[in-house]
């Protein structure tokens, strides 16, 4: 099965608005995680990333959090903009395993409401 | 600098023909990732090289498919015999070690 999901499948925010975007994985080994964006016809765009000797971390607008007890990931977007209406995915990586393969979780679509 | 470049953006075939799947990675990026995607879904791994060799094909399905980064020249992924479940999205991905990946904006694959 899927080592990495989400909690919902679709989100919709008013513009101005924070967003909470969730993932879960189940590999307690898991130690890079990654936040993807990708919008219609185009290829996942890097976010944000965070190791596992973190549990928060910001970039410009976003923060992703990281609970590494009840292997839960999360990302924060502040002052949604319609811009930001995309595909959110959460990707998860053992690194020192030999391969730098991501599993991806199945997304979640944020849609914006101007 | 540019991105990750992968051609041809679509692609149709029909059943049993070949298809190939071309990716040039970042300048300076000397790691290359597969990833394929079903519509609604997320992406899942199929392969990662370095030039010259493969390192890990275990999402690589075991028959028509294959892979190879050259000394020089682009990423092929190749499709031997294709048929209609290989209708997707690939996309191709490069790091300069081990993260993160960047992608391209992939190869829809359509079969007939």
């Amino acid at each position: 099965g899927e080592s990495v999901g989400l909690h919902l499948p679709t989100l919709s925010v008013q513009e101005g608005d924070n967003s909470i975007i969730n993932c879960a994985y189940s590999n307690s080994a898991s130690d890079y995680f990654i936040w993807y964006k990708q919008e219609s016809g185009k290829g996942p765009q890097f976010i944000i990333d965070i190791r596992s000797n973190m549990d928060k971390r910001q970039g410009q607008r976003v923060t992703v959090l990281l609970n590494k007890t009840v292997k839960h990931l999360s990302l924060q977007i502040a002052a949604t903009q319609p811009g930001d209406s995309a595909v959110y995915f959460c990707a998860e990586m053992v690194s020192g395993a030999g391969s730098y393969q991501l599993t991806f979780g199945k997304g979640t679509k944020l849609s914006v409401i101007p | 600098n540019a991105g990750v470049m992968q051609n041809p953006r679509h692609l149709v075939r029909r059943r049993g023909q070949e298809a190939r799947l071309r990716c040039s990675p970042m300048k300076g990026h000397s790691h290359v990732y597969w990833y394929r995607q079903l519509p609604e879904e997320g992406l899942k791994f199929m392969v990662y090289l370095q030039k010259e060799n493969i390192i890990d094909e275990s999402g690589m399905p075991k028959e028509r498919f294959s892979a190879e980064f050259p000394k020089e020249g682009p990423s092929i992924l190749r499709i031997q015999q294709v048929v209609r479940g290989d209708s997707a999205a690939y996309f191709c991905a490069s790091s300069p070690s081990d993260q993160p990946q960047h992608f391209g904006d992939g190869t829809r694959l359509s079969i007939l």
